[in-house]
């Protein structure tokens, strides 16, 4: 299963609303992560199962989507937030990544 | 807390073995799968290899297929990468990572470089 992330790229204000989709070669029915990775630093675990949040998350980021159109939302964009952002499928073997999509300043 | 501390990276040359090591703490090891994943360079995530809880499944990416296996010690706490026919494209850290839910906690990675 090909996961693909858009866009590549997203130049945001703080404060802003965030959208970024994740979209799958098939369906992997609600069986979708999200990750957060900052330069140097182990990718971190936001979202499974689609729309659960991961202990420690904060409300701002949200999980939607089923089958094969995933979106993850942050509601509000803060300074820390700034990062690449991975979606997984981890409906059957293999699991895999999404290329990411880096959230930078605007 | 959850820790995972991997090592024994380091430079190889091509067509080469390597054998990488995760320590875990912090959690009852023997009740968690575990997997490796591996990022280039600048670029992307790759999911490498998983392993169950009791070691009764072990599933791999087709890129490594037939040349990597992944291995683990409950007795130890440790979890295991052997890596062979290493090629120049398996330059990446090499990330070990807990399950359930999914990738749930990540060691901070060990880097192989495999080069001439």
């Amino acid at each position: 299963t090909v996961m693909t992330q858009s866009p590549a790229t997203l130049s945001v204000s703080p404060g802003e609303r965030v959208t970024l989709s994740c979209r799958a070669s098939q369906s992997v029915r609600n069986n979708l992560a999200w990750y957060q990775q900052k330069p140097g630093q182990a990718p971190r675990l936001l979202i499974y199962e689609a729309s659960a949040r991961a202990t420690g998350i904060p409300d701002r980021f949200s999980g939607s989507g089923s089958g094969t159109e995933f979106t993850l939302t942050i509601s509000s964009l803060q300074s820390e937030d700034f990062a690449v952002y991975f979606c997984q499928h981890n409906e059957g073997w293999p699991w895999s990544f999404g290329q990411g999509t880096k959230v930078e300043i605007k | 807390q959850v820790q995972l501390v991997e090592s024994g990276g380091g430079v190889v040359q091509p067509g080469g073995s390597l054998r990488l090591s995760c320590a875990a703490s912090g959690f009852t090891f023997s009740s968690y799968g575990m997997h490796w994943v591996r990022q280039a360079p600048g670029k992307g995530l790759e999911w490498v290899a998983f392993i169950r809880n009791d070691g009764s499944d072990k599933y791999y990416a087709d890129s490594v297929k037939g040349r990597f296996t992944i291995s683990r010690d409950d007795s130890k706490n440790t979890l295991d990468l052997q890596m062979n026919s290493l090629r120049p494209d398996d330059t990446a850290v090499y990330f070990c990572a807990r399950d359930n839910p999914v990738c749930a906690h990540w060691g901070q990675g060990t880097l192989v470089t495999v080069s001439s």
